[in-house]
């Protein structure tokens, strides 16, 4: 079946530094990429969806110059939590869209924020 | 919005068959019903999918009412493995189509 990988799995920041989490598509060109942030014992929420070659569009209420998505090849998406701060420390899951129906989630990436 | 009601939790014995429910009262005719597994700190695991008529995987079993307004989801023989937080989703034929999460039914499996 498709794989999706993350990177990095986990990370650990200082408050106001910026973070990049990337999603790649291995087996599948991916025109769609979905990002979402989970918060402990939360359902998934979606944040944006990352289309490749233009800009991403984004859930109501999420910021835009906070979480800056590049979608820059087919195969990966890029998710760069800006100036991150403690109340950004989540589980962050991408999944490629446009392939398989049975749509693969990626691994997750715990992000902390001191 | 999440277009799917589940219940909150589930207990299930070990070796019994795990019947998770799901209500999906608006599913348009185009939606197909999801469902995923969320086992703790990874990322959501396919089990099955289906439009209208029941499926079955090597995985799980998906029964879908006739009226399409809601389905379950059944595990034949529960082990400690399946422990998890699983998904019921609608969504679109369209492969670009969002996937949104509901709250989910966090099944225990009982030793």
């Amino acid at each position: 079946g498709a794989v999706v990988s993350q990177h990095p799995s986990w990370v650990i920041c200082k408050s106001g530094t910026s973070v990049k989490i990337e999603c790649r598509s291995l087996d599948f060109q991916a025109t769609t990429m979905f990002w979402y942030r989970q918060f402990p014992k939360q359902s998934l929420m979606l944040m944006a969806t990352s289309n490749e070659g233009s800009k991403a569009t984004y859930e109501q209420g999420v910021e835009k110059d906070k979480f800056l998505i590049n979608h820059a090849s087919l195969t990966l998406s890029t998710l760069t939590v800006t100036s991150a701060h403690p109340e950004d420390s989540s589980f962050y899951i991408c999944t490629p869209a446009g392939g398989y129906n049975e749509q693969f989630f990626g691994p997750g990436t715990r992000l902390t924020v001191l | 919005d999440a277009k799917t009601t589940q219940p909150t939790s589930m207990d299930c014995a070990e070796g019994r068959a795990a019947n998770l429910p799901c209500n999906h009262s608006t599913i348009s005719g185009n939606e197909y019903v999801y469902w995923y597994r969320q086992i703790h700190s990874q990322g959501p695991q396919y089990i099955i999918h289906g439009l209208k008529n029941n499926e079955t995987n090597e995985m799980a079993s998906l029964i879908i009412t006739e009226d399409r307004k809601s389905s379950t989801l059944i595990l034949p023989h529960a082990t400690l493995r399946d422990t998890a937080v699983y998904y019921c989703i609608v969504r679109g034929s369209n492969r670009d189509d969002k996937i949104i999460f509901g709250k989910g039914t966090r099944l225990h499996i009982l030793p």
